[in-house]
């Protein structure tokens, strides 16, 4: 159990779709993380919130839009995504400002058809 | 650019067999390494390495951290069906950044 949830955990969504993926830490932490994981690709961090602020941004397009309302809950806003946006999408937490051990939840398969 | 390689990418063994994974980095500014292990979705700590040629180690797993060569190992001795998994390597570098490099991972698949 990692204390980090997800949801939904599948979703089938259209290229005019608006879905959110929502992600909760029960963890205590401070820092809060976006990633997507395509196959055959590594990680990819897409963004950091640390104490609800967003401190990194890695040039990703802005059919995707990060909120966080409380240092215990993230969202992922999709909107006109495109077929090869289809990934897992895995939110992560740390204790640390550093970000050194980050906890994963057990991510959202997302497929955009 | 940060870069982390993992080797293999994919390996298939025997139930009892020893494996060693193994993973490679160009970072500035190095902090740790870390290794998860990925089963179905949520990627699970193993281990964090700071400091050169200190083994880390957990049960059967253990792993040690070479900073001059720029290289990590994990070892799984004895392994079974359970260690099935895809393994990643990690690795935070940069004062102040929150940000992971991950490599590829390796997909270990042990056969009974």
């Amino acid at each position: 159990e990692t204390g980090v949830t997800q949801t939904p955990r599948h979703l089938v969504m259209g290229m005019t779709n608006k879905k959110s993926l929502k992600c909760e830490q029960h963890l205590g932490h401070n820092a809060m993380y976006w990633y997507k994981q395509s196959a055959k690709k590594p990680l990819e961090l897409m963004f950091v919130y640390s104490l609800e602020e967003r401190v990194e941004n890695n040039s990703v397009p802005s059919r995707f839009s990060p909120e966080c309302p409380n240092s215990s809950h993230l969202f992922l806003h999709l909107h006109t995504l495109q077929p090869e946006d289809s990934a897992l999408y895995l939110c992560a937490s740390s204790q640390d400002r550093a970000g050194l051990r980050q906890f994963f939840g057990p991510g959202t398969r997302l497929t955009v058809l | 650019e940060d870069k982390v390689v993992q080797s293999p990418l994919s390996l298939v063994v025997h139930e009892g067999d020893t494996v060693t994974l193994n993973c490679s980095y160009e970072v500035t500014n190095f902090r740790s390494l870390l290794w998860y292990k990925q089963e179905k979705k949520a990627p699970t700590f193993l281990f964090m390495l700071t400091s050169s040629g200190i083994e880390k180690k957990s049960g059967r797993l253990s792993s040690i951290l070479d900073k001059k060569e720029l290289f990590s190992i994990l070892n799984i001795t004895a392994t079974q069906t359970g260690d099935s998994a895809i393994y990643l390597c990690a690795v935070h570098s940069g004062a102040g950044s929150y940000q992971l490099t991950f490599g590829k991972g390796t997909k270990l698949s042990v056969i009974p």
